[in-house]
């Protein structure tokens, strides 16, 4: 089955660290994107990718960076320069960047942040 | 500022009878409407959507209406069913940018049996 698998679940990260959250997806969608999700409010773009070695910053960029080296894969890290980092992260993908507004996205389960 | 509002953090009802979730955006520019379904600790999974030359998108029990004068969307599901309890998210998007969706800040439907 095609989806788009976010690892790990839940995470645990100190003061200071830097930690990674996976995204891949099987879907052969070129566009990727993260969100964040924090009690009371919407999902807040953090970056998209509309093609392989190619993103751009969304609203909440700051202390956040990605890399986009395959179309599969779409990894987000949280840098220790990122202040209230604990929210739930949501990967998502769409078929390209016409197609996020035609067929909406395909999310992830998410991955649960909380920082020590 | 928010461009995609919804003001009603949460709604109940009765199963079987209407809900109604409400929509509203700022951005002239959005043409493009869809709504979202989340259960907990589970990504949102996309249930509707409209485009701006329409008024009306009915798919089975659910209905998005649109009222472009009053930038005004909203989701009507018949008959409501406990597993239709959940976070609703209202997006927007500007079909012909490269950027993405805007997001509402969502409403906890529940549906009472």
């Amino acid at each position: 089955d095609g989806g788009i698998t976010q690892s790990p679940k839940y995470l645990f990260r100190k003061e200071g660290q830097n930690v990674t959250l996976s995204c891949e997806q099987n879907l052969n969608h070129d566009a990727m994107y993260w969100y964040r999700q924090d009690p009371g409010q919407g999902l807040r773009l953090i970056y998209y990718s509309q093609i392989v070695n190619d993103f751009q910053k969304g609203d909440i960029a700051e202390g956040y960076s990605v890399s986009r080296e395959k179309k599969e894969s779409f990894p987000l890290t949280v840098t220790s320069a990122q202040k209230n980092p604990t929210a739930f992260y949501l990967c998502a993908s769409s078929i390209d960047f016409q197609g996020s507004a035609n067929y909406g996205y395909t999310f992830g389960s998410g991955t649960r942040l909380t920082v020590v | 500022d928010q461009q995609v509002k919804q003001n009603s953090p949460s709604l109940s009802v009765q199963e079987g009878r209407i809900s109604i979730l409400n929509c509203d955006y700022t951005n002239s520019m959005f043409d493009y409407f869809l709504w979202y379904k989340k259960y907990p600790a589970e990504g949102p999974t996309f249930l509707i959507s409209i485009s701006s030359i329409k008024d009306k998108n009915e798919d089975g029990r659910f209905t998005v209406f649109l009222n472009k004068s009053a930038k005004h969307l909203s989701l009507h599901i018949v008959p409501s069913q406990p597993g239709d309890s959940a976070v609703y998210f209202c997006a927007a998007s500007v079909s012909s940018s490269a950027r993405q969706l805007t997001f509402g800040s969502g409403t906890q439907l529940t549906v009472l049996p």
